[in-house]
């Protein structure tokens, strides 16, 4: 399977304590983006990454979140002292930007429930 | 601010005929605009896409149409299977920068 991988693929977790997700991105693939999806709603962006370099990271949703691609191949989403708030599915996407044509490719998600 | 807007949550289509499915954006500066389709437990997988300087881009069943003055596209999908009943999203972007999508819309194909 070349797709973009995310484990583990549920989590349930309790309020107050730390989680990390893995994405596995598609191996040519220099981009890796971190998306957050709340039921009825469209996914919303939280930070992406060229290579090993994190180029935008504003919309973390709070210093509670953190990434890494520490050698621009899987990265890492971690959100410390969970909240029930943050209960929702973390999407994971690759691609190649080919000039303004970008399309994403996005793993099956972590589906995180804090309790 | 929701920038990208789909109005319907749900549509309802008989098999064979056509679904229609709308979107609408505020931001001038979008260029590209996609669909993606989203089955449960599954990510979102792309479906679509057109250009700004395009008005019409077909594939197969599916077509995408854009009205710039209008900032509204939709997703033609003629005919309508049962397997395509899933949630639609409708996204967007600006000179690369990230995608911004829609709330959804979800389609259910009735045979």
């Amino acid at each position: 399977d070349t797709g973009v991988s995310q484990n583990p693929r549920h989590k349930i977790t309790k309020r107050g304590q730390n989680v990390t997700f893995r994405c596995d991105p598609i191996s040519e693939h220099n981009r890796l983006y971190w998306y957050r999806q709340t039921l009825g709603q469209g996914p919303e962006f939280l930070t992406y990454f060229q290579n090993e370099a994190q180029l935008e990271k504003s919309r973390l949703l709070s210093d509670r979140f953190s990434a890494e691609r520490p050698k621009g191949s899987f990265s890492t989403l971690e959100i410390q002292r969970t909240e029930q708030g943050d209960s929702a599915m973390y999407l994971c996407a690759s691609s190649v930007p080919t000039g303004l044509r970008e399309k994403l490719f996005f793993g099956s998600g972590t589906q995180l429930s804090v309790l | 601010d929701q920038q990208v807007k789909q109005n319907s949550p749900s549509l309802s289509v008989q098999e064979g005929r056509i679904s229609i499915l709308n979107c609408d954006y505020t931001n001038s500066m979008f260029d590209y605009f996609l669909w993606y389709k989203k089955y449960p437990a599954e990510g979102p997988t792309f479906l679509i896409s057109i250009s700004s300087i395009k008005d019409k881009n077909e594939d197969g069943r599916f077509t995408v149409f854009l009205n710039k003055s209008a900032k509204h596209l939709s997703l033609h999908i003629v005919p309508s299977q049962p397997g395509d009943s899933a949630v639609y999203f409708c996204a967007a972007s600006s000179a690369g920068n990230m995608l911004t999508f829609g709330g959804g819309t979800r389609l259910m194909v009735k045979p």
